[in-house]
């Protein structure tokens, strides 16, 4: 699975858009972006996934560039909720293959 | 519709000691996958389990193993418990077949503490 690069930790403002980014230079062309999140204490809990278009849900946006070496989750009205690590993973397609987690983005939002 | 329910919750066990962890899966889902988190890291793959047998194993020693019955349930057993075996142990189901590429669902895992 592609490695992936997030910075470490971001800030964001309730009521603000969060824009978390996350580089997958060696993404192959099977290869899923998931996005994950993890509150503390508790397990993963999954947010979106794409393959080369932009997906919503009713918890965020997943822009995917055109190349695919890179994506972007949007959170469009952050609250305090949303204070959590966040997670960004390529996966393959096919069977429940494995996921490859990093170190994520610890996302703060303050008041 | 339950999610995946792991237990206990919380475990101290000592050094060189036997554990078994439990993981129930989401309803529909017959793979379940264990991963291993340390305090400040991501998730670790340890193993994955589907029909009842190891499909695909991450870098970890033999004193991991586990098991899955027939109700798609699933243990992780670790002996000679060391030190650095503390840390939060995580189920995750999903269908195997995943042609539509549904994510795997995570417990909220078991923290394991050993003395």
């Amino acid at each position: 699975d592609a490695k992936t690069t997030q910075p470490p930790s971001m800030d964001c403002a309730e009521g603000r858009a969060a824009n978390l980014p996350c580089n997958h230079s060696t993404i192959s062309g099977n290869e899923y972006v998931y996005w994950y999140r993890q509150i503390h204490s508790q397990g993963p809990q999954y947010i979106i996934h794409g393959l080369k278009n932009n997906e919503t849900n009713e918890m965020a946006s997943l822009i995917i560039t055109e190349d695919r070496k890179s994506s972007t989750l949007i959170l469009p009205h952050a609250t305090l909720r949303d204070t959590a690590v966040y997670y960004c993973i390529v996966r393959a397609t096919g069977t429940a293959s494995k996921l490859t987690f990093g170190t994520g983005t610890r996302l703060q939002v303050t008041l | 519709d339950a999610g995946v329910t792991q237990s206990p919750t919380h475990l101290i066990k000592t050094r060189g000691q036997q554990v078994t962890l439990r993981c129930s899966p989401k309803s529909g889902h017959d793979t379940v996958s264990w991963y291993q988190q340390a305090l400040g890291q991501g998730p670790q793959f340890i193993f994955q389990y589907y029909e009842e047998e190891e499909r695909q194993r991450g870098n970890f020693p033999d004193r991991f193993s586990g098991h899955q019955f027939p109700n798609y349930s699933s243990e992780l057993n670790v002996n000679a418990l060391l030190l650095g075996d503390s840390a939060l142990y995580l189920c995750a189901s999903s269908p195997y077949r995943d042609r539509n590429n549904q994510p795997q669902h995570f417990g909220d895992g078991t923290r394991l503490s050993i003395l």
